[in-house]
């Protein structure tokens, strides 16, 4: 999988579960990002982190959260907060420095049942 | 906020002719801009980038340009074959911070043999 690990591929909600979506990576990257993708919408920034212990929410954080207390696993949880959950979510992780792009993981995709 | 535009959201080209995608930027910081593939059900993958610095950028079949006073790049792919079918998603960030990618809305390109 490229060093960043997605599990699991393949995920169903019922109607106010909380549920947890994993991200591990071994490439020793700083930065990781949760991306959340609808058809026809491009990839939506949830949630990213820099460093260990620090987080900060992108552009639709409403109804996720995460945690980031490993530099190799960045978790994300979305509650029953989040109405309509039903997506293709992409993990990525970053190294340090302008010269680098996202390595993606292989995504899971959620779907509420 | 920032925003990246990309049309079209569908191309459909006849194998051998050429496929251009356009995107447009509106954080005039912006300073690195990658171009992703994403088969079905797959992560997206990086096929080419480009920095600020630049105007243009080739990797055989797959060139990049720049227009920076514009706010404005595209794909451009030659000789196009089956295997090139696939969503592409243009995206752009600043090299300072926490260097996030915004994405374009994607575009489904379909060869026809």
């Amino acid at each position: 999988d490229g060093g960043i690990t997605q599990s699991p591929k393949y995920l169903f909600r019922k109607e106010g579960q909380n549920v947890t979506l994993s991200c591990e990576q071994n490439l020793n990257h700083d930065a990781m990002y949760w991306y959340r993708q609808d058809p026809g919408q491009g990839l939506r920034l949830i949630y990213y982190s820099q460093i260990v212990n620090d987080f900060q929410k992108g552009d639709i954080a409403e109804g996720y959260s995460v945690s980031r207390e490993k530099k190799e696993s960045f978790p994300l949880t979305v509650t029953s907060a989040q109405k309509n959950p039903t997506a293709f979510y992409l993990c990525a992780s970053k190294d340090r420095g302008p010269n680098y792009g996202y390595t993606f993981g292989s995504g899971t995709r959620l779907t509420v049942v | 906020g920032e925003n990246v535009e990309q049309h079209p959201s569908t191309l459909s080209v006849q194998e051998g002719d050429s496929a251009v995608i356009k995107c447009t930027y509106s954080d005039s910081a912006s300073n690195y801009f990658p171009w992703y593939k994403q088969e079905l059900g797959k992560r997206p993958q990086l096929i080419i980038d480009i920095r600020s610095n630049v105007g243009e950028k080739k990797d055989q079949r797959i060139a990049v340009t720049l227009n920076k006073t514009a706010k404005h790049f595209s794909l451009h792919i030659t000789e196009t074959q089956p295997e090139d079918s696939a969503v592409y998603f243009c995206a752009a960030r600043r090299d300072q911070g926490a260097q996030k990618l915004v994405f374009g809305q994607g575009t489904r390109l379909t060869i026809n043999p």
